[in-house]
């Protein structure tokens, strides 16, 4: 079945470090991939999504490239900033399903230090 | 703007006893969501419900009842509380499944001693 993989937290940087969240993917088809955040006691929201190979979502300064290739689509920002601290999810759509619900990763919980 | 809101925010129980959550979206989706939230686990699909009037099982539906008697409300029952279902309760919803973007509730602490 579809399936997420992102990488284990926590991870912790220092304000202004890049920041890599891996993430990967299985599944039949060509799903829409999404990045939703979760601030501390809040729920979820959209962080950036992309629906097709080779696009590239972005928000925020955030930016991940939906790669067909690698069934990958990894979170990145090129200077984090201590508001940025929160988890982070991977999701993709129940491609083909009548649901509409989205399965999603573990969480990477990041933490930025000034 | 409200978009999704859950009531109650926390709540404690002891086994065996008995309660609902109740989601409220004003955004006149179709589809709406229960997900839970355990450590180490990710968010799981409970239950979810594409329009009025009807409801399915998700990835982890055991001990658990949902209604969808009006459009805006989707509401998650525990018949009898146990300590297994100690966790943070989200509900979600969009437009349809080809809108696919969903949008969260702030969620439910439910601790079950």
């Amino acid at each position: 079945g579809n399936s997420v993989t992102q990488m284990e937290g926590p991870v912790t940087l220092s304000e202004e470090a890049f920041l890599t969240i891996n993430c990967t993917y299985t599944a039949t088809g060509y799903p829409s991939l999404f990045w939703y955040v979760q601030y501390p006691g809040e729920g979820l929201q959209l962080l950036l999504k992309a629906t097709k190979a080779d696009d590239k979502g972005s928000n925020k300064g955030f930016e991940a490239t939906y790669r067909k290739e690698t069934t990958s689509f990894h979170l990145e920002k090129g200077s984090v900033q201590v508001s940025d601290s929160a988890v982070y999810f991977c999701a993709l759509e129940n491609y083909g399903g009548s649901q509409g619900n989205l399965i999603f990763g573990k969480g990477t919980k990041l933490s930025v230090k000034p | 703007n409200a978009g999704v809101t859950q009531t109650p925010k926390f709540r404690v129980l002891k086994t065996g006893q008995s309660m609902t959550l109740l989601c409220a979206q004003d955004m006149n989706h179709e589809y709406m969501y229960w997900y839970r939230q355990d450590p180490g686990m990710g968010l799981r699909l409970i239950h979810y419900s594409v329009g009025e009037g009807t409801t399915a099982k998700g990835e982890v539906p055991d001990g658990y009842n949902v209604s969808r008697l009006k459009k805006q409300n989707f509401l998650l029952g525990l018949e009898s509380a146990a300590p297994s279902q100690t966790s943070v309760y989200f509900c979600a919803s969009t437009a349809s499944a080809s809108k696919n973007i969903q949008y969260f509730g702030a969620g439910t602490r439910l601790s079950v001693l």
